[in-house]
């Protein structure tokens, strides 16, 4: 079964600072893959999507991520932390058939002036 | 503007209640989907349906049952209300993915928190 593992629950940078937030994925074939992000008492708005076109993949409000098949990775990264960025990072991936999305455990983003 | 609408933010109901939690998409999305959010665990699917009048169960439906009888709505049921069971729920839908791609993305509402009390 595809699935998806964030490593930490918990990352504190500090304003102006790069982000790095951790996704691994478990799959025998490249799977398409997602980033969300969840601000305090709302939902889950869509960040980027690996969907095989390209390898590093822009997403919204200055984050992009890399897939990297040899690391079964797909790391969300943004070079410079601003205080609005602090929320609930979700990586998620949808399955063979097309229509179940998995989500990890998520990531809780601190930026600290 | 795409959108998914929770039917409420805040719900606090008693130990044994039958609850109804209402979501709608206007998206035209033959996929629809409910998890629960509990801290440290993620998002966790209860239920999904891929069209009306049809079900799969996710992970953890043990005390809840869904409902789509019109394709922009799914409704989940808690029968009989459980402390356990506060949480965030959260309803998202989506376009089917193909064989051929699996470009599409999930929507999502603005969730309900539950407190049973």
């Amino acid at each position: 079964a595809q699935s998806v593992t964030q490593l930490g629950s918990h990352v504190s940078v500090s304003e102006g600072a790069l982000v790095l937030l951790r996704c691994n994925y478990s799959s025998s074939v490249p799977p398409y893959l997602f980033w969300y992000v969840q601000y305090p008492n709302q939902g889950l708005q869509l960040l980027l999507k690996y969907t095989s076109a390209a390898t590093l993949v822009k997403g919204i409000n200055g984050f992009e991520a890399e897939f990297k098949k040899s690391e079964t990775s797909f790391h969300l990264t943004k070079p410079s932390a601003h205080m609005s960025d602090a929320a609930e990072y979700f990586c998620a991936v949808i399955t063979f058939t097309g229509n179940q999305f998995y989500f990890g455990t998520g990531t809780s983003l601190t930026v600290i002036p | 503007d795409v959108k998914v609408t929770q039917s409420s933010r805040y719900l606090v109901k008693r130990t044994g209640e039958k609850v109804f939690l209402e979501c709608v998409q206007d998206m035209d999305h033959e996929n629809m989907f409910w998890y629960r959010q509990d801290p440290g665990l993620g998002l966790r699917l209860i239920y999904f349906s891929y069209d009306v009048k049809m079900k799969e169960k996710g992970d953890i439906p043990e005390g809840y049952s869904v409902s789509r009888e019109k394709k922009e709505r799914f409704s989940l049921i808690l029968e009989s209300a459980s402390t356990n069971q506060t949480s965030m729920y959260l309803c998202a839908s989506s376009a089917p993915g193909t064989a051929y791609t699996w470009d599409t993305e999930a929507f999502f509402g603005q969730g309900t928190r539950l407190t049973v009390v």
